[in-house]
């Protein structure tokens, strides 16, 4: 079956700073790869996606991502980061080639914004 | 704005009780899924339904049900409901024209005392 890991709970950083949240995942083939965003009490934003082609992704928010096949990976990024952006982010990964499939979630990563 | 509506967007009931819960996809989208996000579960899958017909099943409780209309507007029922069903009832679209992006709506929220 289908995973998503997020290893980081719960990330600070500081206005300005760079950001990177990681996300891997557990399948035989490349699945389609998402990042979401949900602010609190809010539903979930695309803010970027992979289906094929260049493996760095940019997205909406000034977000970035890097598919990363040997590592299983689909990283988020982001080069300087905004109060706004404090939030819960999700990784998700969906089943190429069985047309519109559901989504598996990792189980987010909470991010909080310093002055 | 995603373009998927849901409503309500709070619902508060009673154990035992049953509850429907809708969801209108993006215009032209033909599918229809239902999610449910809870602090201990996290998002999980529930059920997908596709121009009418369901596609696909996830940890859905028989407890619940869900139906697509012509329209392609869904609902998601739910009965005898208990404590541990409250919780942020999500509903997603996707077009199935090779774009499997999926779009959410802004949930339900339902909360069982």
């Amino acid at each position: 079956a289908q995973s998503v890991t997020q290893p980081d709970i719960h990330i600070t950083v500081s206005e300005g700073a760079s950001l990177e949240l990681r996300c891997n995942y557990s399948y035989g083939a490349t699945p389609y790869l998402f990042w979401y965003v949900q602010s609190p009490g809010q539903g979930l934003q695309l803010l970027l996606k992979y289906f094929s082609g260049d493996t760095l992704v940019q997205g909406i928010k000034g977000f970035e991502a890097e598919f990363k096949r040997s590592q299983s990976s689909f990283n988020l990024r982001k080069p300087s980061v905004h109060w706004s952006d404090a939030a819960e982010y999700f990784c998700a990964v969906g089943l190429r080639n069985s047309g519109n499939t559901p989504l598996v979630f990792g189980k987010g990563t909470r991010l909080s914004v310093i002055a | 704005d995603s373009g998927v509506t849901q409503t309500p967007k709070h619902l508060i009931t009673a154990t035992g009780q049953r509850v429907t819960l809708r969801c209108s996809p993006r215009s032209g989208d033909l599918s229809v899924y239902w999610y449910q996000q809870s602090l201990d579960q996290g998002l999980q899958f529930l059920i997908q339904y596709y121009n009418g017909e369901e596609r696909a099943k996830g940890n859905i409780l028989e407890r619940f049900s869900a139906q697509q209309f012509p329209d392609l507007h869904s609902e998601l029922n739910l009965s005898s409901l208990e404590l541990g069903d409250s919780a942020l009832y999500f509903c997603a679209s996707s077009s199935n024209r090779g774009d499997e992006t999926q779009y959410f709506g802004p949930g339900t929220r339902l909360l069982v005392l």
